[in-house]
Formats: structure tokens, C-alpha cells, sequence
């Protein structure tokens, strides 16, 4: 079975603060791994995926298959980063996302 | 044109309703989905399709029905619902398995009665 683990509800962190979300995997193949967020009273958009390996409003997100692990990072946070964060599973040639529980970031002034 | 769009946007009805919720999109994705979300959880899947065919249905009780008409339209039709089902629907769509993630749609908040 899939499963995908987010172990904060909530991050609250300081504008400037490095951030790290985590994300633990669990999975017998190789899956493909994706980051969405959702900002208050918008739907919910790709931020990353794993095989592409980019950076997108200086997020960052390495897949480590000895961990099992996917974290989301950024250097200095932003006010402006402040929303909902799911981590995503798609289980090899399987056309669904299994998402994690989610980690709430607020980032303060 | 790189939407989702959902109709409507909120729904209230009563259990012995039958009502149907809209998808369209317009990017020539060939896989559309289902999912439902309940306050402060993830998305669930319910269903997908695969080039207008249902392709997984994550044993959703059938008073949940999807249809796909074309490969821009995905419905999904509603009857007999329980309170417990009040929940955020999003539609979703992809190109299909080429890893580069699905787009959702706003989604539709329903309120079963």
C-alpha cells in the first residue's frame, strides 16, 4: 500500500527563516513524488515534482530513496508562502495521487 | 486556456435529491479525476478516467455516478446522498502518465440536507 506521512500540522515560522517541510513515503516501487500547495481561497497547484528537479519560488525538494523522504525547502521564507502544503504520492503507472495530511505554513512578519 | 472550472461553485441538497457536478477543461488532458476532500484532510480519490473511459473507482458507493461525455467534460452525478457526504468535490485533470502532475479545479462545496 501507499502511504505518504507529513508529520506537522502546522510550521510557524519568521519572514527570513529557513523552512523545511517534511514528507515521508512509503512505497514498494519507485514512485513519482509531488508537492502542491493551496493558498487561502485558491485551488489547489503543482509547486514541484521530483523528476523534473526544479526550483520554483525558491522552493527546493530532493527525493532521497534510502530515507524515503521528499522534504520541501526554502532558504528565507516570505509572507507570501503562507498556506496549505500537501506532498503527494503516484504510485508507478498508476494514473492517482495519494496526499499526505498536509502541514500548514505561517510565515509571521 | 490552463483551467479547471467547476460547476457550481457551492451546492446544497436534500437527500433525496439527484443533482450533478461539472468539469470541463480545455487543455486536451486525456485523464480526468475525482476527488473528494472533507474539512481539514487531504484530497481522496474517487475516480479516474483514462480517454473517457473509468479507469479506477475507489469503491465509492454507487449513489456516487461519474459519467464522461468527451474528453473535456467529466460528471459526476449525484442521488440519494447522506449528510456525511457534504464535503469540497475537485475535479482534476492531467495529460496522463507523463509525471507532470494533475490541475485542479476550484472545486464544488456541497452541503447534503
Amino acid at each position: 500500500a501507499q502511504r505518504v506521512t507529513q508529520p506537522e500540522k502546522l510550521l510557524s515560522v519568521f519572514k527570513g527563516a529557513p523552512v523545511e517541510l517534511k514528507c515521508n513515503y512509503s512505497y514498494s516501487g519507485s514512485p513519482e513524488l509531488f508537492w502542491y500547495v493551496q493558498y487561502s481561497r485558491q485551488r489547489l497547484q503543482l509547486l514541484l515534482r521530483h523528476i523534473s528537479r526544479e526550483s520554483i519560488k525558491g522552493f527546493t525538494a530532493d527525493l532521497n530513496k534510502g530515507e524515503t523522504s521528499f522534504h520541501l525547502k526554502k532558504p528565507f521564507a516570505q509572507e507570501e508562502d503562507s498556506a496549505m502544503y500537501y506532498c503527494a504520492l503516484s504510485p508507478t503507472g498508476f494514473q492517482k495521487l495519494v496526499f499526505g495530511t498536509g502541514t500548514r505554513l505561517l510565515v509571521s512578519p | 486556456d490552463t483551467e479547471v472550472t467547476q460547476t457550481p461553485k457551492h451546492l446544497v441538497m436534500g437527500m433525496t435529491n439527484k443533482k450533478s457536478l461539472k468539469c470541463e477543461q480545455h487543455m486536451g488532458h486525456r485523464a480526468m479525476y475525482w476527488y473528494k476532500q472533507k474539512a481539514k484532510k487531504p484530497p481522496e480519490l474517487m475516480f479516474v478516467y483514462s480517454y473517457e473511459k473509468l479507469s479506477i473507482n475507489e469503491s465509492v458507493p454507487s449513489r456516487f455516478s461519474p459519467e464522461c461525455p468527451n474528453s473535456s467534460l467529466l460528471n459526476l452525478h449525484l442521488h440519494a446522498l447522506q449528510p456525511e457526504d457534504s464535503a469540497l468535490y475537485l475535479c482534476a485533470s492531467s495529460q496522463g502518465t507523463d509525471r507532470k502532475g494533475a490541475f485542479f479545479g476550484q472545486g464544488t462545496r456541497l452541503t447534503v440536507v
